[in-house]
């Protein structure tokens, strides 16, 4: 089946610090990748929607000069975490899509930040 | 406005059935996903309904009714492995993903 990667599973580092994830789709090549942020029990948030070969779409109130996003191919997107802060400390989750909209998104392991 | 309801957290027992039901309003409908969350892991993908009906995968089971905008998902023989949280969301005309907040669903011995 489908499967995504998503690295590192886990960083902790300083306030001020610029963190990069990478989610790469492994068997597939995914148009479109998610990404999502998910604070301690509660539902996962859409942060930006990433197209290959063009700009990310941000969900409001996502700032994107915080969280830059690059889908540079079919697969692999990064999202970079500008200047973090421990209000940045989440756990940030990608997923990508084989085809159309209707077909499920597979979910990478994500990512713990933890800012100190 | 857009908007997914499902209960908070629900307790059953191992061996038992449970049921989750979700209820949606949104602007248009292409379709329902389930998705099983285990704390501290990403979601993985359980079931997708498009039309009415129940839609049976071994032990678990999703239904749909459209015109009641309603799914239910339905797992049978409960696992302590089963313990998770278990999301829905819908994909609404403009084909965006809206998720529920999530069931955290606990099975007790």
């Amino acid at each position: 089946g489908a499967v995504v990667s998503q690295h590192p599973s886990w960083v902790i580092c300083k306030s001020g610090t610029s963190v990069k994830i990478e989610c790469r789709s492994l068997d597939f090549q995914a148009t479109t990748m998610f990404w999502y942020r998910q604070f301690p029990k509660q539902s996962l948030m859409l942060m930006a929607t990433s197209n290959e070969g063009s700009k990310a779409t941000y969900e409001q109130g996502v700032e994107k000069d915080k969280f830059l996003i690059n889908h540079a191919s079919l697969t692999l997107s990064t999202l970079t975490v500008t200047s973090a802060h421990p209000e940045d400390s989440s756990f940030y989750i990608c997923s990508a899509r084989v085809g159309r909209e209707v077909q499920p998104q597979h979910f990478g392991d994500g990512t713990r930040l933890s800012i100190l | 406005g857009q908007n997914i309801d499902q209960p908070t957290e629900m307790t059953a027992t191992e061996g038992a059935i449970v049921q989750i039901n979700c209820t949606y309003q949104t602007s248009g409908f292409n379709g329902l996903f389930w998705y099983q969350q285990h704390a501290g892991e990403a979601p993985t993908f359980l079931s997708y309904n498009v039309l009415d009906g129940l839609e049976e995968k071994g032990r678990f089971s999703s239904f749909l009714s459209r015109s009641k905008g309603y799914s239910y998902l339905l797992l049978k023989e409960l696992q302590m492995k089963d313990s998770a949280s278990y999301l829905c969301a819908v994909l609404d005309s403009n084909y965006q993903l809206i998720w529920g907040a999530g069931t955290k669903l606990i099975i007790k011995p």
